[in-house]
């Protein structure tokens, strides 16, 4: 399977622990992104990769989170101190980075975490 | 304050209904893509537009840049369209706005 992949698929983990996400994007792929989703609600970006550089950050993304890519392949996604309100989807989407904004996004299957 | 607002939230439909989702939003953007969620959360991309209309299959998008407004149409709808639709709008083509989702339920 040469799509997006996301570990662990779930988390459950007690508040003020640490975690961390990992996504393998298409190989690819020069960008990659993170977002965050709440139950009934759509995806929230957090973070944006060109190869290594983070070049955006979306202001949801608070000091307890840190995200890197530091070879230009899979991304770490880092919470910590966790809080309940940190419970989610974490999504990991890849795309090519050769069309711009009509770069076909393609999405991982996410993990879900909860904290208790 | 929502950049991406999408009518209906909820959706159900007789099995051969034809279906419109609308999306409106409140930015300057570059793309509009459509999206497709179903249960457990895989995403798949419908289209991707900055302009005019594209079909594939059964599906069609539509986007008026003017009036900023998108619509996805689905013909013949069938059980196995029933997901979430979503909206994401892209200014600069690095951040995306979404849509909350329209839930689509398509009865036999």
């Amino acid at each position: 399977d040469t799509g997006v992949s996301q570990d662990p698929r779930h988390k459950i983990t007690k508040r003020g622990q640490n975690v961390t996400f990992r996504c393998d994007p298409i190989s690819e792929h020069n960008r990659l992104y993170w977002y965050r989703q709440t139950l009934g609600q759509g995806p929230e970006f957090l973070t944006y990769f060109q190869n290594e550089a983070q070049l955006e950050k979306s202001r949801l993304l608070s000091d307890r989170f840190s995200a890197e890519r530091p070879k230009g392949s899979f991304s770490t996604l880092e919470i910590q101190r966790t809080e309940q309100g940190d419970s989610a989807m974490y999504l990991c989407a890849s795309s090519s980075g050769l069309a711009g904004s009509l770069d076909e996004q393609f999405f991982g299957p996410g993990t879900r975490l909860t904290v208790l | 304050k929502n950049e991406v607002e999408q009518s209906p939230q909820n959706l159900t439909a007789q099995e051969g209904e034809f279906i419109t989702i609308n999306c409106s939003y409140s930015v300057g953007i570059s793309a509009l893509h459509w999206l497709q969620q179903h249960p457990g959360g895989g995403i798949v991309s419908l289209f991707m537009l900055s302009s005019g209309k594209k079909k594939h299959g059964r599906l069609i998008a539509t986007i008026n840049i003017q009036e900023k407004h998108s619509s996805l149409h689905i013909t013949a709808s069938h059980p196995r369209d029933s997901a979430v639709y979503i909206c994401a709008v892209s200014p600069t083509g690095n951040q995306f706005y979404f849509g909350t989702g329209t839930s689509l339920t398509v009865i036999p």
